[in-house]
């Protein structure tokens, strides 16, 4: 089955600091999804980005489809972005395949 | 347009008793999808609702838990009897297409 790996799997910033988080995927893919589980354990969509650049206030996602990969950024951190990200893709069905995940920790 | 509401929202039972957990979704939505993430591991599928039909339910773990959606409403996911490894976060989700929103989560807690 695909493989769906993200980078890097922890990740400690300061409040105010940049970061991009990867999400890589082994076979083509019909659709790809961002979330963010916050420490309260919901799961808040964040993108729904097959292909192309979205934005969204201090986030921003790009997905190229045919290198295999999508990109989250994360700018000017602020500690409520605690949590941790997952990508999930659409593989020849419609039920998702989540990434294994990316830690990520905001200190004040 | 509300969305999709899960609870309780956490439940802490002990080894050997049931839990049943439920999911309304959206209004309208035909899908409705459960998912689970245990031990800190991935988030990973559990099974697929076409309206009241079963549509793939591969990813349930054993005989132990059960599914049902009445009349294509909401849905009902029941463990008995639960196990320590049950221990995690249920979610359910809905969708008309490939874009799914997620409930908040059931937290379940064997001891």
């Amino acid at each position: 089955g695909i493989q769906v790996e993200q980078s890097p799997p922890d990740l400690i910033l300061q409040e105010g600091a940049n970061s991009t988080l990867r999400c890589n995927f082994s076979d083509s893919v019909n659709n790809l999804q961002w979330f963010h589980q916050n420490p309260w354990g919901q799961l808040i969509n964040l993108f729904y980005i097959p292909s192309g650049t979205k934005q969204n206030g201090r986030l921003s996602a790009t997905t190229v489809a045919t290198e295999r990969y999508s990109l989250l950024y994360i700018s000017s951190s602020q500690t409520t972005d605690s949590g941790v990200y997952f990508c999930a893709v659409f593989y020849n069905t419609d039920k998702l395949i989540f990434g294994t995940g990316t830690r990520l920790q905001v200190f004040p | 347009e509300a969305g999709v509401t899960q609870f309780p929202s956490h439940s802490v039972i002990e080894k050997g008793q049931t839990v049943t957990l439920r999911c309304d979704p959206i209004s309208g939505h035909d899908n409705l999808y459960w998912y689970r993430r245990v031990m800190g591991k991935e988030i990973k599928f559990l099974l697929h609702f076409v309206k009241e039909s079963k549509q793939d339910e591969s990813g349930m773990p054993n005989n132990r838990f059960l599914a049902e959606r009445t009349g294509g409403t909401y849905s009902t996911l029941k463990v008995q009897p639960a196990e320590l490894e049950d221990s995690g976060v249920y979610f359910c989700a809905s969708g008309q297409t490939y874009g799914y929103t997620f409930g908040s989560g059931t937290r379940l807690t064997v001891v």
